[in-house]
């Protein structure tokens, strides 16, 4: 079975553009959750989707959000980018909510110039 | 609110000797607690997943940790280091999802395993 994908894989960008990062999760997971990993540190939860509706949300700015489509797919939009949000972006899949298993991505390499 | 530590930032062992890689948590209640890994450039990789059935748990690739709930403990561990084990490992607590919403997984700042050949 084919695990989380995501779209694309590096992404360079500027400050102040928009950015979309798409992820299709596991066959038959009905969550997705995004987090940002800064270089060196663990990765920080961003939101979390459960059949097409926001479940949590981390704390993060009013220009993250995302959204999630009747396929169960994902994406996160980020507005007016700044510097600091180069990082890497991973999407996780997981069956349901609370303490189901969460399977990552590869993770998509945004950098902001 | 759920919180974890990785009490080593770097841990080098050489290939043959046992790996021990230390966590410590905190939680209001009964949490899920993971041990993910993560090599360069890829995504992350569950090595095992406790959620109170067993308090020795075995993982992926000759890995396991031991609850401590005593301790608020989770110590990763494995016999014999291979070359292959060079990563960076994260310790994870499991968020709650209640009416008011979920809350994710917490992570470590990670360990990062350096093996000696």
């Amino acid at each position: 079975d084919a695990g989380v994908t995501q779209s694309p894989t590096h992404l360079i960008k500027t400050r102040g553009q928009h950015v979309t990062l798409r992820c299709s999760p596991i066959s038959g997971h009905k969550s997705v959750s995004w987090y940002q990993q800064v270089l060196g540190q663990g990765p920080q939860f961003i939101f979390q989707y459960y059949e097409k509706e926001e479940r949590g949300r981390g704390n993060f700015p009013d220009r993250f959000s995302a959204r999630q489509f009747p396929n169960y797919s994902s994406e996160l939009n980020v507005n007016a980018l700044l510097l600091g949000d180069s990082a890497l972006y991973l999407c996780a899949s997981s069956l349901g909510l609370g303490t189901d298993t969460q399977y990552f991505g590869p993770g998509t390499r945004l950098t902001v110039l | 609110a759920q919180s974890v530590t990785q009490l080593d930032s770097h841990v080098s062992v050489s290939e043959g000797t046992p790996v021990l890689l230390r966590c410590n948590y905190s939680s209001s209640y009964s949490p899920s607690l993971f041990w993910y890994v993560q090599h360069p450039n890829k995504g992350l990789q569950l090595l095992l997943k406790y959620t109170s059935a067993a308090t020795l748990v075995k993982g992926i690739n000759g890995f396991e940790a031991e609850f401590k709930k005593s301790e608020t403990s989770f110590h990763l561990t494995k016999p014999s280091a291979h070359m292959s084990d060079a990563a960076e490992y994260f310790c994870v607590v499991s968020g709650t999802y209640s009416g008011g919403g979920a809350d994710g997984l917490t992570f470590g700042k990670g360990t990062h395993l350096i093996i000696q050949p």
